[in-house]
């Protein structure tokens, strides 16, 4: 089946630091991927959109300058959070699905990022 | 406004019997819905799926039932195992393409008991 790999998994860094997180799809082109972050016992809220080789779409209330998407191939898309801070501590998970009708979103591991 | 609801955060089934966990949707341009499981500190997995334009799909054990009419679907997982003990979400999008934006229920967290 298609998979989707994230890294890291797991990070713990002081506030200030900017973390880069990676999702791949392994086995197939993903056109779109989508990043998604999921507080304790809450769904997963959608960040942004991410379309290879354009920009990406960010929902209303993230900062686009906080939060720089990437997506330079069919098969990576990088998440940095810049210049992290405690608020910013939670489970990032990546989606990616290669837009056919009826095709689902195949999402990745997850990351948890905690900051000191 | 939340566009998509699971109304029971939690459900719990003995094993061997029956698990029904619904979902209910606003939005009348939603046509492609999906059900999710998800294990703590991972990522969601891909259980099934269902375009508008059918009523049912099944697939093993899981079977996903579509009443467009009363917005409403549900997952029915026959017969449940202590390994379905995951959260669940329902999840829709329109166009009948996931690659657009999905929107995602609150979860409903079954435990299946031996």
């Amino acid at each position: 089946g298609a998979v989707v790999s994230q890294h890291p998994s797991w990070v713990i860094c002081k506030s200030g630091t900017s973390v880069k997180i990676e999702c791949r799809s392994l086995d197939f082109q993903a056109t779109t991927m989508f990043w998604y972050r999921q507080f304790p016992k809450q769904s997963l809220m959608l960040m942004a959109t991410s379309n290879e080789g354009s920009k990406a779409t960010y929902e209303q209330g993230v900062e686009k300058d906080k939060f720089l998407i990437n997506h330079a191939s069919l098969t990576l898309s990088t998440l940095t959070v810049t210049s992290a801070h405690p608020e910013d501590s939670s489970f990032y998970i990546c989606s990616a699905t290669n837009n056919g009708v009826n095709q689902p979103q195949h999402f990745g591991d997850g990351t948890r990022l905690s900051i000191l | 406004d939340q566009q998509v609801k699971q109304n029971s955060p939690s459900l719990s089934v003995q094993e061997g019997r029956i698990s029904i966990l619904n979902c209910d949707y606003t939005n009348s341009m939603f046509d492609y819905f999906l059900w999710y499981k998800k294990y703590p500190a991972e990522g969601p997995t891909f259980l099934i799926s269902i375009s508008s334009i059918k009523d049912k799909n099944e697939d093993g054990r899981f079977t996903v039932f579509l009443n467009k009419s009363a917005k409403h679907l549900s997952l029915h997982i026959v017969p449940s195992q202590p390994g379905d003990s995951a959260v669940y979400f329902c999840a829709a999008s329109v166009n009948n393409n996931a690659g657009n934006m999905l929107t995602f229920g609150g979860g409903t967290r079954l435990m299946v008991k031996p």
